[in-house]
């Protein structure tokens, strides 16, 4: 079984300014991907960034990074520069090869002028 | 490219009523994920499709929910009778899995949300 775990229900950063959200997981492979999604007001859901497993380099796009723990099942999300259009719900995702994703709770984030 | 394509955006019916949720999922995609999002459970795979076959249905809640995929630009989620506990937003998204399994990620449709009174 998969359980992937979003402590923090709800965050708030200023804009400008840096924050982390954090994921923890749990699965018994070896080959598997971890996701952040976003989910705007509009509920689009989007794909924020992906990291590969058995890849040891830490996934970045643009603004957002992660950071890998694997050992300790950590997955946790970093927005630098923090904006106003990042306010959202998001979401830590695990995929097993060839599967769907499982979805942890959701952290809601606020970005404030 | 247009991404998934899902219809209606909203729906409201009444209880008892059939509804029929459409997808259109990514050329060349070959996976395809019915989620249903609630406040109170968050985001449930209901069905998963790959290349057309339901390979994991045990998301369904119960038999009043049925799912097709006739061919590989089309899939339909079909909930009768509806109950007012059926109201939720439905995603479609779809994928590529490649050969080993390798994932190169879903992308979501911009849902259906369904409010049964």
């Amino acid at each position: 079984a998969q359980t992937v775990t979003q402590s923090q229900p709800e965050m708030s950063v200023q804009e400008a300014e840096t924050v982390t959200l954090s994921c923890t997981y749990d699965t018994s492979e070896n080959n598997y991907y971890l996701f952040w999604y976003k989910q705007p007001p509009s509920r689009q859901m989007i794909l924020v960034i992906r990291q590969e497993a058995y890849k040891q380099q830490n996934a970045t796009e643009n603004r957002f990074s992660v950071n890998f723990q694997k050992a300790a099942k950590s997955f946790s999300l970093k927005i630098s520069d923090s904006q106003l259009g990042d306010t959202a719900m998001y979401f830590c995702a695990l995929s097993n090869s060839g599967y769907a994703l499982n979805f942890g709770k959701g952290t809601s984030l606020l970005v404030t002028p | 490219d247009a991404g998934v394509i899902q219809s209606p955006r909203h729906e409201v019916t009444e209880m008892g009523q059939e509804v029929t949720l459409r997808c259109k999922p990514i050329s060349g995609h070959n996976s395809l994920f019915w989620y249903r999002q609630t406040m109170m459970r968050g985001l449930e795979l209901l069905i998963y499709f790959n290349n057309n076959v339901p390979i994991d249905d045990s998301g369904m809640p119960e038999d009043r929910f049925s799912a097709k995929m006739p061919n590989a630009s089309f899939s339909t989620l079909k909930i009768q009778p509806s109950e007012p506990r059926d109201s939720a937003v439905y995603f479609c998204a779809s994928s590529l899995m490649g050969s080993g399994q390798h994932n190169y990620g879903y992308t979501f449709g911009s849902g259906t949300r369904l409010t049964v009174v």
